[in-house]
This record gives structure tokens, C-alpha cells and sequence, in this order.
């Protein structure tokens, strides 16, 4: 099994609004990522976290809040934003942090739309 | 972010024919990955390549980690229309970060 889930799988938001996008993976990857992608362009990293602790912020604006309540849940918490953050947000995890090779699995995206 | 550049952008060709792409870095990596996106959708996993000069195939796929490990190709053999899609490589270093190339759209003609 390499499913991550993410849901919704669409959100219109408007900019005063507070929303929060959530992803789930049962393969026990202790490594979990959020990414932004706008159209025909590739992923962009934003945020990595390992084993449960915020690793990496790739200097995301704090209108974007990362949560990671447990090893196999990541949520994105969404206040304040504007219509340029519309974009697709892809979760993935991977098998662990460290110097061994690993691989990352995508979930399915959230298409956020802000109005 | 770490950059990495991919070749082609895009390709149009006949089915039945060959493809192939490339993606370069200034950066090493420990693992290169080829990616598969369809619109709307997340990436999906085609091949994972972990060593330096390691030649991995996945059906007609087949998928080179360079040397200088700062470089991967992705070839596909007697394309179909099914190969249509966005096709990404990805690089992971030592911090288990995964950066993406800029992509290759592939369009097959029946």
C-alpha cells in the first residue's frame, strides 16, 4: 500500500476565511511534506517534517500553518490568504529521515481556489 | 529551493516511437525519481534509481542515475497514447528534501 490521502480534494476559500487542508498515510513513513504547485509548473517544496517535528520551511509565509498532530496525520492550516496561493498542495511522505535513499509518495491534491 | 533543469519541455510525437529526457542539477543528489502527472492529480512514482551509474527499467521504461550523480535520463520505449502526461524528475539529498525539475509534457499522436 503507497496511498496518501488528502482531503478535500477542492476548496473555494474566500481571503477572510480560515480553512485547513488534512493528508493521512498508514505506511509508517516518518517523514510527511507539503508542496504548492500552480499550473504548469513543478511542485514546490514547503515544509518537511520528521518524526512529528517541523524540519524544514522553505520561508513559506506564516498565512500557511503546518501541523503534524501524529506519525501518520499532516494538516495545513490556511487563514488569511490571498488569490495567488491558489495552486494544487500536494502532501507526500517518505520512508525516513537519514542518509538512506528513500522515494516519496504523493497523494491525490487539494485544488485550493481563493476568491 | 534547489534547481533542477529539465530537457525537453515538451515533446509531440508519433506512437509506436521512442522518448527521451534528461534532467541535469548543480547539486548532487542521493536518489533520483521519475515522476508521471496527470491534470488535477499528484505524481505518481515511476522509477526510483539510488546508486550513482545504476541503469533501472520498469516495463518500457528505462531510467540512468549519472555518474557525477548530478544528472538522470529517462527513456521510453514504442510509446502509446496512455504515455501522455507531465513527466517530472525529482532529487532528494541528504536532508530526505525532494526537489523537482521543470517537467517534460509528452503529447502521443495516434
Amino acid at each position: 500500500d503507497t496511498e496518501v490521502t488528502q482531503t478535500p480534494k477542492h476548496l473555494v476559500m474566500g481571503m477572510t476565511n480560515k480553512k485547513s487542508l488534512k493528508c493521512e498515510q498508514h505506511m509508517g513513513h516518518r517523514a510527511m511534506y507539503w508542496y504548492k504547485q500552480k499550473a504548469k509548473k513543478p511542485p514546490e517544496l514547503m515544509f518537511v517534517y520528521s518524526y512529528e517535528k517541523l524540519s524544514i520551511n522553505e520561508s513559506v509565509p506564516s498565512r500557511f500553518s503546518p501541523e503534524c498532530p501524529n506519525s501518520s496525520l499532516l494538516n495545513l492550516h490556511l487563514h488569511a490568504l490571498q488569490p495567488e496561493d491558489s495552486a494544487l498542495y500536494l502532501c507526500a511522505s517518505s520512508h525516513r529521515q537519514g542518509p538512506m535513499n528513500t522515494e516519496a509518495f504523493f497523494g491525490q491534491g487539494t485544488r485550493l481556489t481563493v476568491v | 529551493g534547489q534547481q533542477l533543469n529539465q530537457s525537453p519541455q515538451s515533446m509531440f510525437i508519433q506512437e509506436g516511437e521512442d522518448v527521451s529526457m534528461n534532467c541535469t542539477s548543480s547539486s548532487i543528489f542521493n536518489t533520483w525519481l521519475w515522476y508521471k502527472q496527470d491534470p488535477g492529480e499528484g505524481p505518481v512514482l515511476l522509477i526510483a534509481l539510488y546508486k550513482a551509474g545504476e541503469l533501472t527499467s520498469n516495463g518500457r521504461l528505462t531510467a540512468q542515475f549519472g555518474i557525477t550523480r548530478k544528472d538522470s535520463f529517462l527513456n521510453i520505449s514504442a510509446s502509446i497514447p496512455s504515455d501522455v502526461g507531465i513527466y517530472f524528475c525529482a532529487g532528494e539529498n541528504t536532508g530526505n528534501q525532494f526537489y523537482f525539475g521543470t517537467g517534460t509534457s509528452l503529447t502521443v499522436i495516434p
